[in-house]
């Protein structure tokens, strides 16, 4: 299993242009979710989905967009990139259904917005 | 909401010794409190998780201790080696599924 994937790896945009950060999982998982880490503010979730079809606003939602269309799937749509949005971007999914059950993540993406 | 503070932001300790990093919570539903250790340029990973129907769970040198009354946890790590080295990342979680996290403590484990 390759687990969570993420891509790209790094990615450097320019202010008000958009992009899609793709996240695929192959463990049959059911939530997924994207974090954002930025120095000293540990991981601060965006949007989160429980299956197919079914998305949530997290903690820091704003300039992003979500969609769920099959279970292995969940790309986080920038809309207009700030540089407030340089970060490094975390996809997580989890095995829902064990409601008590760890985060496995992805590799991250390190975006830099100028 | 959850909140989760975590302390201490930053831990120096010598080799051999002992390191402690504490958490608490604030929503009487969580019932799920993982750790995640995160090396610098890596991504975060669980190294031991502990359910509210538990008091304490230890791995091999690391151990987990959960207060339920208090809503706080601590993480324990014994003879720490130059390899720990890390960021430490508590977690508190429902049966949402939604994790919140603290803000990391950065153990230093100084030869």
């Amino acid at each position: 299993n390759a687990g969570v994937t993420q891509t790209p790896k790094f990615q450097v945009l320019k202010t008000g242009q958009s992009m899609t950060l793709q996240c695929a999982q192959d463990m049959n998982h059911e939530y997924m979710s994207w974090y954002r880490q930025d120095p000293g503010m540990g991981l601060r979730l965006i949007h989160y989905s429980v299956g197919a079809g079914i998305t949530d606003q997290g903690e820091v939602p704003n300039g992003y967009n979500v969609s769920r269309s099959t279970t292995e799937d969940f790309p986080l749509r920038l809309l207009s990139a700030a540089p407030s949005q340089t970060s490094v971007y975390f996809c997580a999914s989890s095995a829902y259904r064990d409601s008590n059950s760890p985060l496995h993540f992805g590799n991250g993406t390190r975006l830099t917005v100028t | 909401g959850e909140n989760v503070e975590q302390h201490p932001s930053t831990l120096s300790v010598q080799e051999g010794d002992s390191a402690v990093i504490k958490c608490t919570y604030s929503d009487s539903a969580s019932n799920y409190f993982p750790w995640y250790k995160q090396e610098l340029g890596k991504r975060p990973q669980l190294i031991i998780d502990i359910r509210s129907n538990v008091g304490e769970k230890k791995d091999q040198r690391i151990a987990v201790t959960l207060n339920k009354t208090a809503k706080h946890f601590s993480l324990h790590i014994t003879e720490t080696q130059p390899e720990d080295s890390a960021v430490y990342f508590c977690a508190a979680s429902t049966n949402a599924g939604k994790s919140t996290f603290g803000d990391g403590t950065t153990l230093t484990v100084k030869p």
